[in-house]
């Protein structure tokens, strides 16, 4: 089914520790966005990307990094995990950006720093 | 960059009332307007969203939003709310021309529908 596929749902990691957080997309979309959502602060935008190879950052970046090779894979890296990145992750997709053809998100990923 | 500000951060009603929930917006420019919606447990999903002509949209569920350009805003409203209403509602806009290409949201309102 098309769709953006989030990876992995649950993850649980100690601090200092990296990992990566995958978002993939099969519908050709050229735009992605990664967001965090907390308790009474919405969806804070982390990273976003207009294209394969152009990446931007977003309000909350700090601790965050991302790479475009493909226009199907916008990966999101955890250097140095901290406490304070504990929060749900969600990755979205859209053909224009503008939100006129919709935005697809994916099911989240759920992250606990201990 | 574009700003979003939503003032009422849990807002508590009956079943059968009124619903009001401001969403104030902050750009240079113009700007495209939605509203979402999280029950829980689910994903996010599209109530409504504006883009020109008419300033009053309809979407699903019942729900409709206002917006008024003198005022930088796009309120949501519903006549009669249900129990199955209970949910975060987040705003959000994208610019039109150059900027910023991805939703920008407020920091959601969340409502609870008492039975």
């Amino acid at each position: 089914n098309a769709g953006v596929t989030q990876t992995p749902k649950f993850q649980v990691l100690k601090t200092g520790q990296s990992m990566t957080l995958q978002c993939a997309q099969d519908m050709n979309h050229e735009y992605m966005s990664w967001y965090r959502q907390d308790p009474g602060m919405g969806l804070r935008l982390i990273h976003y990307s207009v294209g394969a190879g152009i990446t931007d950052q977003g309000e909350v970046p700090n601790g965050y990094n991302v790479s475009r090779s493909t226009t199907e894979d916008f990966p999101l890296r955890l250097l140095s995990a901290a406490p304070s990145q504990t929060s749900v992750y969600f990755c979205a997709s859209s053909y224009s950006g503008t939100g006129l053809d919709g935005y697809t998100f994916g099911s989240g990923t759920r992250l606990t720093v201990v | 960059a574009q700003s979003v500000s939503q003032h009422n951060h849990h807002v508590i009603l009956s079943e059968a009332a009124s619903l009001e929930l401001g969403c104030n917006y902050s750009y240079g420019g113009t700007v495209n307007l939605f509203w979402y919606v999280q029950y829980p447990g689910q994903h996010l999903q599209l109530l409504l969203k504006y883009f020109s002509g008419d300033p009053l949209v309809k979407g699903i569920k019942g729900f409709e939003a206002e917006f008024i350009k003198s005022k930088f805003s796009f309120n949501l409203r519903k006549p009669s709310v249900q129990w199955s209403d209970t949910a975060e509602y987040l705003c959000a806009v994208t610019p039109k021309g150059t900027g910023r290409r991805a939703l920008t949201f407020g920091s959601g309102t969340r409502l609870q529908v008492q039975p």
